[in-house]
């Protein structure tokens, strides 16, 4: 069956540092990949997409890489801040747009 | 702009009633997406709506759950007969157009059916 894996675990890591978190899948071909924060309580917003034909996507202290043949994003925050702290969801779309499958998500925490 | 606004933010239900959720998508935004999340998990699937049609309704129970989007007002979400399973949180998402896949989402209706 298709399903995409996030760290259930919370990472804990100190201020200034850089996370990284991943999102891996299996029986799946996504045509995207996005990635979103979720605050408690609140809807997710959007952070970055990355293309199947693309193996890198940077945007500000964000890095996305996208590695079909080892069905796996990375997720990368550099010089992470306590601001940054929150669950970090992976989404999979398919090729006909109708529909993104997501991730259970990762807690990140930066500790200042 | 006023981003994706869901209502109401929070409901209470009772067995056997009807919810009602309701979606209104960003300004210049014809497709909408119903999203449901339970405590834990990630977001599921449910529906996915242009204006006045369904495209993709594959993530939706086959009874007691339906969802429009009309030509004039918000997108609808509609949950007859609740049950305790149906308590979650139901986010809606809007883009523009299909291909433009950066999704918008709102800050959810969260259902408690008691």
């Amino acid at each position: 069956s298709q399903k995409i894996e996030q760290n259930s675990e919370a990472l804990n890591i100190q201020e200034g540092k850089t996370a990284t978190l991943t999102c891996n899948y299996t029986n799946y071909s996504p045509a995207y990949l996005q990635w979103y924060r979720q605050d408690p309580g609140r809807g997710p917003v959007f952070l970055l997409l990355i293309r199947e034909n693309e193996k890198e996507k940077r945007k500000e202290r964000l890095k996305v890489t996208f590695d079909t043949t080892l069905k796996q994003s990375l997720f990368h925050i550099t010089a992470s801040q306590p601001a940054d702290s929150a669950t970090y969801l992976c989404a999979l779309g398919v090729s006909n747009f109708n529909k993104f499958y997501f991730g259970s998500g990762t807690k990140l925490n930066v500790k200042p | 702009n006023a981003g994706v606004m869901q209502n109401p933010r929070h409901l209470v239900r009772r067995r056997g009633q009807e919810a009602r959720l309701r979606c209104s998508p960003m300004k210049g935004h014809s497709h909408v997406y119903w999203y449901r999340q339970l405590p834990e998990e990630g977001l599921k699937f449910m529906v996915y709506l242009q204006k006045e049609n369904i495209i993709d309704e594959s993530g939706m129970p086959k009874e007691r759950f339906s969802a429009e989007f009309p030509k004039e007002g918000p997108s609808i979400l509609r949950i007859q007969q609740v049950v305790r399973g149906d308590s979650a949180a139901y986010f809606c998402a809007s883009q523009p157009s299909r291909e433009n896949t950066e999704a918008f989402f709102g800050q959810g209706t969260r259902l408690t059916v008691v």
